[in-house]
């Protein structure tokens, strides 16, 4: 079982539609929780952090940690087409300073 | 500000072939950190270094070792490549509190034929 799990996709939303990305994460150790976005044949950039439980929104963007069940999520509002790229999720076990990530979820956003 | 500096950006090895892959950061970051990217694999942790002088295996370190030189720069050496390590290499770094980002390379695009 990896780590970190995410589906592969891709997700294909409409513009303008809430697209929503999973990922569950296996460690209980594991603290901070990141989504980065990484366009075909680029580096991945960081998009949010979370490690408090519950919501952090940032524009439209919005992060959400349930500890209890493992699970973070990602939501994206008025999607963009310029939103299409890979979404990866990432762990954070601090006493080990070991950031594990998922395979990536390939949005698609549709005209 | 170069941020993490990875070197070659591109390279073509035989089978059997030895080389190693350059990574420095010039942000003063204790964690160190080389990944391997093939498709619909995501990121996969080969080795990380929490701080200098000290590295870890991670989820894939077979064929690999590293190298914590000083707290800038974490080497990836691939003693003897096989076809199975062609991949992108992306080196990354970070500091070891909760809310701080890893900073990726641009990547090192490896083929072993």
């Amino acid at each position: 079982q990896k780590e970190v799990e995410q589906n592969s996709g891709p997700l294909s939303v409409p513009e303008g539609a809430i697209a929503s990305l999973n990922c569950t994460y296996s460690d209980r150790g594991s603290q901070s929780f990141f989504w980065y976005r990484q366009y075909s044949g680029k580096s991945p950039e960081l998009i949010m952090f979370i490690y408090s439980n519950g919501d952090k929104e940032d524009g439209r963007f919005t992060a959400q940690l349930n500890k209890a069940s493992q699970y973070v999520s990602l939501l994206i509002r008025d999607s963009q087409p310029s939103d299409s790229a890979t979404y990866l999720c990432a762990a954070h076990t601090g006493t080990a300073s070991k950031l594990t990530f998922g395979t990536g979820t390939r949005l698609q956003v549709t005209l | 500000n170069a941020g993490v500096t990875q070197t070659p950006k591109f390279q073509v090895l035989k089978t059997g072939q030895s080389m190693t892959l350059q990574c420095a950061q010039d942000m003063n970051h204790n964690s160190m950190y080389w990944y391997r990217q093939d498709p619909g694999m995501g990121l996969r942790l080969i080795y990380y270094s929490a701080s200098e002088g000290t590295t870890d295996k991670g989820e894939v370190p077979n064929g690999y070792n590293v190298s914590r030189l000083n707290k800038r720069e974490f080497s990836l050496r691939l003693e003897s490549a096989a076809p199975s390590q062609t991949s992108v290499y992306f080196c990354a770094s970070s500091e070891i509190v909760r809310s701080t980002e890893a900073f990726f390379g641009q990547g090192t695009r490896l083929t072993v034929v």
